[in-house]
């Protein structure tokens, strides 16, 4: 069962930075923050993924609280092709490595 | 690299009737997933494989869904028969192992019962 909270829909300006927050309250020591995107049509798209500490790679950049307990997705400069379902997802080794899909939140980059 | 491939895109059939669907991970994954995707919600896991074994099939209907993994690569999922709650995308994804590592989804099947 999915283990996250985040909101149903944001709206961004194009050029600007997109700040998607999650909340995992319940989080474990041993359990991964995924982020993950859905396009219209297609399959879900690998985004980031980090244990406690801050990550950045090409497409974005994961802030991870201190406490664990919430999280953020920053893509730094939107644009229209970012718009897609973002889904936060919580992942641990003792359900087997599942990935628990919520409900996610509807980005729409605006031009 | 190859994507997760997955035939076919789409299908349509009356309900009672029987379909499968075809995955083929990328190569050299250890894991593949079948999820199911109903409109407007986030996919919920059906079985996770690990090479030719189940990990998990507790979400999978097993009165009217079955799916096996030959030699631990290809995988097939099958209703039989379908019903019209059954619509949705089916979505393949593999991954190198079960500890931290990504998954890779296919772009989906989308099966419509009518």
């Amino acid at each position: 069962d999915a283990k996250t909270t985040q909101p149903t829909s944001m709206d961004c300006a194009e050029g600007r930075a997109a700040n998607l927050p999650c909340n995992h309250s319940t989080i474990s020591g041993n359990e991964y923050v995924y982020w993950y995107r859905q396009i219209h049509s297609q399959g879900p798209q690998y985004i980031i993924h980090g244990l406690k500490n801050n990550e950045t790679n090409e497409m974005a950049s994961l802030i991870i609280t201190e406490d664990r307990k919430s999280s953020t997705l920053i893509l730094p400069h939107a644009t229209l092709r970012d718009t897609a379902v973002y889904y936060c997802i919580v992942r641990s080794r003792n359900t087997g490595n599942q990935f628990y899909f919520g409900t996610g939140t509807s980005l729409t980059v605006i031009p | 690299e190859a994507g997760v491939a997955q035939s076919p895109r789409y299908k349509i059939i009356e309900k009672r009737q029987s379909v499968a669907f075809w995955c083929n991970p990328i190569s050299g994954h250890a894991t593949l997933y079948w999820y199911q995707q109903i409109l407007g919600q986030g996919p919920k896991l059906l079985i996770q494989f690990q090479n030719n074994g189940v990990v998990d099939d507790s979400q999978l209907p097993k009165d009217r869904f079955s799916a096996e993994r030959l030699k631990g690569v290809d995988s097939t999922l099958k209703i039989q028969p379908a019903k019209l709650e059954d619509s949705a995308v089916y979505l393949c994804a593999s991954s190198p192992g079960q500890v931290e590592v990504k998954a890779f989804f296919g772009q989906g099947t989308r099966l419509t019962v009518v």
